[in-house]
């Protein structure tokens, strides 16, 4: 079973849509990391959470440290939203990031 | 502020032979990782690079390996490549350990 695991891994939605992307891990974190990566290659960084809940413009992330899950939400989504989001949580005893598999999200116009 | 640069962009090298790839880290910043991103694998830790020393290193084989010089800029390096070491070599750059990271192009990879 990996360490950290998203759902779903393929999701494709109208735009305007409200999505949700979730992660679940089972080993202990000092922060998670949502990051995005567009065909091409490049990851952007979104957000890095060690509790609690941030928001960037149309973007919500959540964690709940005691169930070990986090959510990436999208509001009013846009094709250029279109891209894999990458869940990634940071071991302290492994001092290293360990990375969800992604979710690929398309919108559609 | 300028971003996290990789060099080259794309490399095209034979089996077996080596390949140096270059990462120069926002300035500033200290740390410096590399990770492997394949279809299969997704993506894994290579090594961890902070004030020139390494602080850890993935699952694999001691074909991989890298350096960091004083002005953080790191290198990892590739010897008697295989085709299973086609793949895209993302470097990322934090002011410290465990903090936000931020990620380069990446350098794509094929072995042929």
């Amino acid at each position: 079973k990996n360490e950290v695991e998203q759902s779903p891994q393929n999701l494709t939605a109208q735009e305007g849509e409200f999505i949700t992307i979730n992660c679940s891990y089972s080993v202990g974190i000092s922060a998670l990391h949502w990051l995005q990566q567009h065909p091409g290659g490049g990851i952007v960084s979104l957000f890095m959470l060690s509790s609690g809940k941030k928001k960037h413009g149309r973007l919500i992330a959540t964690i709940n440290i005691q169930e070990k899950h986090s959510s990436l939400h999208i509001t009013a989504s846009h094709p250029r939203d279109s891209a894999v989001y990458i869940c990634a949580v940071y071991r302290p005893g492994a001092q290293k990031l360990v990375f969800g598999q992604g979710t690929r999200l398309t919108i559609n116009p | 502020k300028a971003g996290v640069t990789q060099t080259p962009r794309y490399l095209i090298k034979t089996r077996g032979q080596q390949v140096t790839l270059s990462c120069s880290p926002i300035s500033g910043h200290r740390s410096v990782s590399w990770y492997q991103q394949t279809p299969g694998q997704g993506l894994q830790f290579l090594f961890e690079y902070f004030s020139e020393t390494q602080r850890n290193k993935g699952n694999f084989p001691g074909r991989f390996s890298g350096r960091q010089f004083s002005n953080s800029r790191s290198e990892m390096n590739v010897s008697t490549l295989e085709l299973g070491d086609s793949a895209l070599y993302l470097c990322a750059s934090s002011v410290q350990v465990n903090t936000e990271a931020f990620f380069g192009q990446g350098t794509r990879l094929t072995v042929v």
